[in-house]
C-alpha cells in the first residue's frame, strides 16, 4: 500500500534561513509526488508536483523539491524563508485514479 | 475564475443525526474527490468520481457514508447516524481528469456533539 512519511511534526527556522522539509514515500511504481501548503482556515494549495522527467522540480513561492528514487524521498527546499511561509506542509503521493495519499504534515514556524 | 466551493463552511450536529455536505467543483472539471482531515493528520481519501459515477469509493469508512454526483458537477457527501468520531474537516477537490492537478476547496468543518 502507498504511504508517505513526514518525519518532522514541527520545524522552526529563522526568517531568511534555508529550509528543508523531509518526505519519504512507499509506492510500488513510479510515483506522482506533490507538495501542498495549508494556511489556517484556507484550503490546500499545490506548491509543486513531480510526474516524470527532471528530478529537480521548481514550484511557486520560490520552493523546489528533488525526487530521489534511490532514497524514496521528495524533500522540499527553499533557500530563504519568509515570515509568510509559516503554515502546514503536506507531501502526497498519487496512485491509481489519482487519489492522493498524504503524509501527516509538517508545521513550519518562522522566527523573526 | 471561481475555485472549488464547499457549503456549509461549518456544521454542528448531534450524535445520531443525518448531515449533507455540498461541493461545487470548478466548471468543466470531470473528476471530483472527497477527503477527510482529522485534527493533526493529513487528508485521507474517501471517494473519487469521474463524471457521474463513483470510480473509487474504497476510502469510505463504512456504510453510513455515501456520496452522489447525479449530473456530473455538484456532489453531496451524506453521513447517516453521525458519530463523534466523524468530526473532522471534509475536503473536496476537483481536476480536469485523471493524473492532473487537484484543486481543493476550503473544506467543511463537521462537529458532532
Amino acid at each position: 500500500a502507498q504511504s508517505v512519511t513526514q518525519p518532522d511534526i514541527h520545524i522552526t527556522v529563522s526568517e531568511g534561513a534555508s529550509l528543508e522539509l523531509r518526505c519519504n514515500y512507499s509506492y510500488g511504481a513510479t510515483p506522482y509526488l506533490f507538495w501542498y501548503v495549508q494556511s489556517p482556515g484556507q484550503g490546500l494549495q499545490l506548491l509543486l508536483k513531480y510526474f516524470s522527467g527532471d528530478t529537480l522540480v521548481q514550484g511557486i513561492k520560490g520552493f523546489e523539491a528533488e525526487f530521489k528514487r534511490s532514497q524514496s524521498s521528495f524533500n522540499l527546499r527553499k533557500p530563504s524563508v519568509h515570515w509568510s511561509d509559516a503554515a502546514e506542509y503536506f507531501c502526497a503521493v498519487g496512485s491509481y485514479g489519482n487519489k492522493l495519499v498524504f503524509g501527516a504534515g509538517t508545521i513550519l514556524r518562522v522566527k523573526s | 475564475g471561481a475555485g472549488v466551493s464547499q457549503t456549509p463552511s461549518n456544521k454542528v450536529t448531534e450524535k445520531g443525526k443525518y448531515v449533507e455536505l455540498r461541493c461545487d467543483p470548478i466548471s468543466g472539471h470531470t473528476a471530483l474527490y472527497w477527503y477527510r482531515q482529522s485534527l493533526g493528520q493529513g487528508p485521507e481519501f474517501l471517494i473519487y468520481f469521474q463524471g457521474t459515477g463513483a470510480a473509487d469509493d474504497s476510502g469510505l469508512p463504512n456504510d453510513r457514508f455515501f456520496a452522489v454526483r447525479p449530473e456530473g458537477s455538484v456532489s453531496t457527501l451524506k453521513i447517516q447516524r453521525t458519530e463523534r468520531g466523524d468530526s473532522a474537516v471534509y475536503l473536496c477537490a476537483s481536476s480536469l481528469g485523471r493524473d492532473t492537478e487537484q484543486f481543493f476547496g476550503p473544506g467543511t468543518r463537521l462537529t458532532v456533539l
